[in-house]
C-alpha cells in the first residue's frame, strides 16, 4: 500500500528555535496533504490543508506565520514551527491524499516536538 | 456542539465479543473516514465511506447519509485491537474529528 514518510519520528529543540517536519508520499502523488496536531489524550485536530503549488488554507486558529507550510511538490510538504515555545509541543502528523486511489488518506508516524 | 460525535468514549470488551462503534455528524459531508490510533501515535486508516457498507477483514463499516450516522463493527475482537479509533468527517477539504473511542480488548 502506499507509504506516506514523516520525519523526524521526535525532536526536541530549545524554545525560540524553528524546526522542520517532512512528509513524503513515497509512491503516489499527493495534491494534497493535511496537518494535525493531537495533544495527550485528545483527538486530533486539523491544522491546516496543504495543496501543491499553492498557500496552505489554516483552520481557524492556527496562526499561519508561525507554523509555515510548504508543498513544493506532488510528494514533499513541510511544517515549520517558527520560534517553537513549549506550549507548542504536541504530536503533529501529516496526511496525503492520493488521487488515484479514491482519495483515501494515508498518514505519517507523527512527529512528537518537545519544546525545552 | 462538536460537529462529529462517537459514541462510546471507552470501551472494554474480552476477546471474542462483537464490538461496534458509533459515529454521527451534523452536516453534509464527502466522506468519512475511521481511523485506527496505536498507543505509539501511528495512525491507520480503516475505511473510507461515503455510501453503503465496506469489510476488511474482521472490520465492518456502516454509512448511513440520510441518518448522518456510521458504525464501526469488530468481529471476534482480539487484543491486538486495543486501539482509539477516531471518526472524520471530511467537508470539501475541511476534515473534522470525532473525539475517538478507546476499545481496550482483554484476552
Amino acid at each position: 500500500g502506499a507509504v506516506v514518510s514523516q520525519h523526524p519520528s521526535w525532536v526536541i529543540c530549545k524554545s525560540g528555535t524553528s524546526v522542520k517536519i517532512e512528509c513524503r508520499s513515497l509512491d503516489f502523488q499527493a495534491t494534497t496533504m493535511f496537518w494535525y496536531r493531537q495533544f495527550p489524550k485528545q483527538s486530533l485536530m486539523l491544522m491546516a490543508t496543504s495543496n501543491e503549488g499553492s498557500k496552505a488554507t489554516y483552520e481557524q486558529g492556527v496562526e499561519k506565520d508561525k507554523f509555515l507550510i510548504n508543498h513544493a511538490s506532488l510528494t514533499l510538504s513541510t511544517l515549520t514551527v517558527t520560534s517553537a515555545h513549549p506550549e507548542d509541543s504536541s504530536f503533529y502528523i501529516c496526511s496525503a491524499k492520493d488521487r488515484a486511489a479514491d482519495e483515501k488518506l494515508f498518514f505519517g508516524s507523527g512527529t512528537q516536538l518537545s519544546v525545552l | 456542539k462538536n460537529e462529529v460525535e462517537q459514541s462510546p468514549q471507552n470501551l472494554t470488551a474480552q476477546e471474542g465479543e462483537f464490538i461496534t462503534i458509533n459515529c454521527s455528524y451534523s452536516v453534509g459531508i464527502s466522506a468519512l473516514h475511521w481511523l485506527q490510533q496505536h498507543p505509539g501515535g501511528g495512525i491507520v486508516s480503516l475505511f473510507m465511506l461515503s455510501s453503503g457498507k465496506k469489510k476488511h477483514g474482521r472490520l465492518i463499516a456502516t454509512i448511513n447519509i440520510q441518518e448522518k450516522h456510521s458504525s464501526l463493527h469488530i468481529t471476534a475482537s482480539h487484543p491486538r485491537d486495543s486501539a482509539v479509533y477516531i471518526c472524520a468527517v471530511r467537508f470539501s477539504n475541511d476534515m473534522r474529528f470525532g473525539a475517538g473511542t478507546r476499545l481496550t480488548v482483554k484476552p
